[in-house]
């Protein structure tokens, strides 16, 4: 257990509407992950962050921004959200001193409609 | 820039049969590999990963995998599979120099194991 909640579990929204998911760790790691998962794509990175208010862009950060103002939290936020956004958020922490490997939280089901 | 292919989407077996699960990478520099677990609404778990060193690697639930540096592979293989190891295994690659220590994950492979 890395000590990772997300939050909402499920959510569904409308088209458009703007959405926030949380990730929440209690391991005060520095480096912090959003994935995305849809079948037949595996997981794809959307931001990262590497300490309080240092972020990164993943693969595919279109429609996502994301912030950290502590260390145990990072937020996803979609502004409008559409339906291609429809997915299984994960997050994920990586333990510095512990060799690289990510730990992944339990994830977040949205459905836009 | 790095990708990685499963080159089986589904994979069926009967219990008590081995079981080879393929992954190759595309970049030829240093690389850190992994494998990953999901089992049916749950996240991911590690089950094994190779940093350097000895390149047949031993992981969890009698899992292990051997890292091909000239084929650019790292197939997830175990000798007699049971029905709890019906689950989606992902490959994951990062490279050594990769700001951020990025994972780039393959599609997946579903085990099915059968009785």
């Amino acid at each position: 257990d890395a000590g990772i909640t997300q939050s909402p579990r499920h959510k569904v929204t409308e088209t458009g509407t703007p959405v926030t998911l949380r990730c929440h760790q209690t391991e005060n790691h520095r480096y912090m992950y959003w994935y995305r998962q849809d079948p037949g794509h595996g997981l794809r990175l959307i931001h990262y962050s590497y300490g309080v208010k240092d972020t990164d862009k993943g693969e595919v950060s279109d429609g996502y921004s994301v912030s950290r103002s502590k260390t145990e939290d990072f937020l996803l936020t979609l502004e409008s959200a559409t339906s291609s956004q429809t997915s299984v958020y994960f997050c994920a922490i990586r333990r510095l001193y512990h060799s690289y490997e990510q730990y992944f939280g339990p994830g977040t089901r949205l459905t836009v409609t | 820039a790095q990708s990685v292919t499963q080159l089986d989407s589904q994979v069926p077996v009967f219990e008590e049969a081995p079981v080879e699960l393929r992954c190759n990478y595309s970049s030829s520099v240093s690389v850190y590999l992994f494998w990953y677990v999901q089992y049916p609404n749950q996240g991911l778990q590690l089950l094994l990963k190779y940093l350097s060193g000895s390149t047949l690697v031993k992981g969890i639930n009698g899992f292990e995998a051997e890292f091909n540096k000239s084929q650019t592979s790292f197939h997830l293989r175990k000798p007699s599979v049971h029905i709890s190891d019906t689950a989606e295994y992902f490959c994951a690659v990062s490279d050594r120099i990769s700001e951020g220590n990025k994972l780039v994950f393959g599609a997946g492979t579903i085990l099915r194991v059968k009785s």
